[in-house]
């Protein structure tokens, strides 16, 4: 699997919008890129995902940079309940029975 | 929306001893998953399952483990003889078809503490 970097930790306050960057320069042309996150003691839970253009749905935007070499996950209006660790991650459409690799992910404090 | 259950949320066991994590993936969901924390790490892959066996295993998943789906809704992990090591959390996945851009569902996870 084609590998993403993220910051190991992000702070925002809340009702302010949120930018998570990711790194993902050998991307393939059939990678997803799917974001994930993780509130404190729970399951990790899908939030969103992208191949070529911006997506939005009721939880978040993703923006994907036209290389696709990178992609910012949005949050518009970051409350308490946002924080949780995110998880950026690639997905190929050809991979084998599509297993998620986590990886670090990026720990998003929301500051009331 | 359809979620992916697991029981019990805490199991706790005596090492050496045999423990049984069961979860009931969404019903329609064709691929089964399980995966593991250990407390302040990162997810990792155990195994996939399709069509009734194994469709990829992770080197975690040694011949102490194995899974099933022993009726139409049940998806279980079964740890032979528990290790101190295999304390963690174990979460359990479910996706209706295999594709790049199939978002997977999982459940709240197996707290699993070996004394």
């Amino acid at each position: 699997d084609a590998k993403t970097t993220q910051p190991n930790s992000m702070e925002s306050n809340e009702e302010e919008p949120v930018h998570l960057p990711c790194n993902h320069s050998t991307i393939s042309g059939t990678d997803y890129i799917h974001w994930y996150r993780q509130l404190p003691s729970q399951g990790p839970e899908y939030v969103i995902h992208g191949l070529t253009s911006n997506v939005n749905n009721r939880m978040a935007s993703l923006a994907i940079a036209e290389d696709r070499k990178s992609s910012t996950l949005i949050l518009h209006r970051a409350t308490l309940r946002d924080a949780a660790v995110y998880y950026c991650i690639l997905r190929d459409v050809k991979t084998s029975y599509d297993k998620v690799i986590f990886g670090p992910g990026t720990s998003l404090s929301v500051i009331p | 929306e359809p979620e992916v259950t697991q029981t019990p949320s805490h199991q706790v066991t005596q090492m050496g001893q045999e423990v049984i994590l069961r979860c009931v993936p969404i019903s329609n969901h064709l691929y089964f998953y399980w995966y593991r924390q250990i407390l302040g790490q990162k997810v990792e892959f155990l195994v996939s399952f399709y069509n009734n066996e194994i469709s990829e295993k992770s080197e975690i998943f040694d011949d102490q483990f194995s899974v099933e789906r022993p009726d139409g809704s049940n998806f279980t992990l079964k740890i032979r003889s528990t290790k101190l090591e295999d304390s963690a959390m174990y979460f359990c996945a479910s996706i209706r078809e295999s594709s790049g851009g199939t978002k997977q569902f999982f459940g709240p996870g197996t707290r699993l503490t070996v004394l």
